[in-house]
């Protein structure tokens, strides 16, 4: 039973353009939300988080949306440069991040074409 | 500060024979994680060390341990090993129990033939 489903397995867009990836999880006991990003031979590194008690969260180009009803987030990146290119993860806990594990989304290939 | 630091980055090993991975988290931190990554199935929790204890562990045969020693480092190993256990294994360290923080390392290749 996957809990964190990104349906997405990849994304092409232009430089300069917004990527929005997608994320969907249906375990209502989350409530604290990552985004890592992954380049290959590398682990995966943090990009943004939530909690459930907000539905939006900027960090510089990056924006993670929340929406609780729906159980959907989203990542929004803008303006999308080359060097965005990698895997990102989408990643659930649960009890405000003091669970003892996230539970990963299978990943969405971003390629951000110059 | 140094990262999360995994050694080997590779390794190729035969079935039936078993691997030891280590893991030595960021300097400070307590609670060192272990994660499975293959292309089918994603990262996998596999286990959480806090206090030289194992805390939580996920849904692995016990072919798969580990121990974490007085100083935070962590070890995993694999015994019997089959082809599926080809993966990417990940440790994650932060500083105290918990995924809040979560720095991951650059991972152990492990290629069974």
């Amino acid at each position: 039973d996957q809990q964190v489903k990104q349906n997405s397995p990849s994304l092409s867009v232009q430089e300069g353009r917004i990527s929005i990836l997608n994320c969907d999880y249906t375990n209502s006991m989350f409530d604290y939300f990552l985004w890592y990003k992954k380049y290959p031979a590398e682990g995966p590194t943090f990009l943004i988080s939530i909690s459930s008690i907000k539905d939006k969260n900027e960090d510089g180009r990056f924006t993670v949306f929340l929406n609780k009803s729906a159980k959907h987030l989203s990542l929004h990146i803008v303006p999308s440069q080359p060097g965005d290119s990698a895997v990102y993860f989408c990643a659930a806990s649960a009890r405000g991040g003091s669970n003892y594990k996230l539970t990963f989304g299978k990943g969405t290939l971003l390629t951000v074409n110059p | 500060k140094a990262g999360v630091t995994q050694t080997p980055r590779y390794l190729i090993k035969t079935r039936g024979q078993q691997v030891t991975l280590s893991c030595s988290p960021i300097s400070g931190h307590r609670s060192v994680s272990w994660y499975q990554q293959t292309p089918g199935q994603g990262l996998q929790f596999l286990f959480e060390y806090f206090s030289e204890t194992q805390r939580n562990k996920g849904n692995f045969p016990g072919r798969f341990s580990g121990r974490q020693f007085s100083n935070s480092r962590s070890e995993m190993n694999v015994s019997t090993l089959e082809l599926g256990d080809s993966a990417l294994y990940l440790c994650a360290s932060s500083l105290a129990q918990g995924t809040y923080g979560y720095t991951f390392g650059s991972g152990t290749r492990l290629t069974v033939v």
